[in-house]
């Protein structure tokens, strides 16, 4: 079973605050993935990294940013939060091998009022 | 075109059917595959890995077409639990990873 946290699980807040969306694994994963989905549609991959110090912007243009300054932290930030950022988020990490698949978070309901 | 397609159903079928699903992959370089199950409003879940020999695990069986580039998923007897968006994934290069956009299974008593 894989070994990846996000938190918090539900979030509702108001327009224009600062918001920090935590993900941590503790399997040594190096790579790690940021994805938001909107209920009953596809998952988009809007950040990802292969590494500390290491960030990617994903398919999907996004106004988060994030970081890597530990391996087995990769927080999601949104500096001015947005009706239109209400979504579900979800972190997932790999391996550094190349075969290996990817294991996902519970996931951030994000709600902006 | 989509890198990785699915027919994005519903598939509606009562308890105890048999379901295939098949996804379809455009980058001939693709090397790994996978099926993820995913319920409402809930994360991925690995379900397994796909094999050119052809994997099965209980009730399901992956299967791997390299020459026609598509991947199948069997459910055999299938239950109300299996009831969920089964998702296509494909890996390449060992670092670009594609989702299909699932397709929805309702399995009906």
């Amino acid at each position: 079973e894989a070994d990846i946290y996000q938190t918090p699980r539900y979030l509702v807040i108001g327009t224009g605050k600062k918001i920090t969306l935590e993900c941590s694994q503790t399997m040594g994963h190096d790579k790690m993935y940021w994805y938001q989905q909107d209920p009953g549609m596809e998952l988009h991959l809007i950040h990802y990294s292969y590494g500390v110090n290491s960030t990617e912007k994903g398919d999907l243009s996004s106004e988060s940013t994030v970081s890597r300054i530990r391996t087995e932290h990769f927080p999601l930030t949104l500096e001015s939060a947005r009706p239109s950022h209400t979504s579900q988020y979800l972190c997932a990490s790999s391996e550094s091998r190349g075969d290996q698949p990817q294991h996902f978070g519970d996931g951030t309901r994000l709600s902006i009022l | 075109r989509k890198e990785v397609e699915q027919d994005p159903g519903p598939f509606n079928v009562p308890e105890g059917a048999t379901v295939a699903f098949n996804c379809t992959y455009s980058n001939s370089a693709s090397q790994s595959f996978f099926w993820y199950r995913q319920d409402c409003r809930k994360e991925p879940k690995l379900l397994m890995s796909v094999y050119s020999s052809g994997n099965e695990d209980g009730r399901f069986t992956a299967q791997l077409n390299r020459a026609s580039q598509y991947i199948s998923l069997l459910i055999r007897d299938s239950k109300l639990s299996d009831s969920a968006t089964y998702l296509c994934v494909a890996l390449t290069g060992g670092f670009k990873t594609i989702f299909g956009a699932g397709t929805r299974l309702f399995v009906k008593a």
